[in-house]
């Protein structure tokens, strides 16, 4: 257990339908980033965190993905209408200023 | 584009003897590299790092892996491998904003 907890562990959501993911970095982390890892790949950075700013969106952010830190402690992820195409593993991780990140546990969605 | 190559899909050793599992990386000037190792249904855990020094870092579990400039390596190494250490295994590289750059990862079965 790295300290970085994600709720939920495992989505399973229809085509079409919203979904949001959480994540709880280690407590006096202030860089938070998000990545998703598809069977047989590597994880692939999405956005990253600096507190509450949110400084860097990947472009495989489609406009369907939105990632909020409010007050620079958790963080949400949601997908919205989702397609077959984002089913992965959704990876949190957080750091502090100067070291190597944490990775929480993931959320494995599955969309059907 | 920055990027780190895996030659190896899958790293097949018997318990006792030495494992090595290969990468090398793009980024010139100095590169700050990691290895990740995941195991099934738990997140990625840090074993070691590279940023300047010493051309051997030593990291957890045993692990070691030995910078290389000439050659733009960065292979990480045991003496003696463990059935336990059976997992998949990423080489990372540092991108900007120090989000992280996977490699596509490395099986090691590792045989009792």
């Amino acid at each position: 257990d790295t300290g970085v907890s994600q709720d939920p562990r495992h989505k399973i959501t229809k085509r079409g339908q919203n979904v949001t993911f959480r994540c709880d970095p280690i407590s006096e982390h202030n860089r938070l980033y998000w990545y998703r890892q598809t069977l047989g790949q590597g994880p692939e950075f999405l956005t990253y965190f600096q507190n509450e700013a949110q400084l860097e969106k990947s472009r495989l952010l489609s406009d369907r993905f939105s990632a909020e830190r409010p007050k620079g402690s958790f963080s949400t992820l949601e997908i919205q209408r989702t397609e077959q195409g984002d089913s992965a593993m959704y990876l949190c991780a957080s750091r502090i200023q100067v070291g190597e990140q944490y990775f929480g546990p993931g959320t494995r969605l599955t969309v059907t | 584009a920055q990027s780190v190559a895996q030659p190896e899909d899958q790293v097949n050793v018997a318990e006792g003897n030495p494992l090595t599992v290969k990468c090398t990386y793009s980024v010139s000037g100095n590169p700050y590299l990691f290895w990740y190792v995941q195991y099934p249904n738990r997140g990625l855990q840090f074993l070691l790092k590279y940023i300047t020094g010493d051309n051997l870092v030593k990291g957890s579990y045993g692990f070691e892996a030995e910078f290389n400039k000439s050659q733009t390596s960065f292979h990480l190494k045991k003496p003696s491998a463990l059935v336990s250490d059976s997992a998949l295994y990423f080489c990372v590289e540092r991108g900007a904003t120090n989000k992280l750059i996977f490699g596509t990862g490395t099986l090691l079965a590792v045989q009792p």
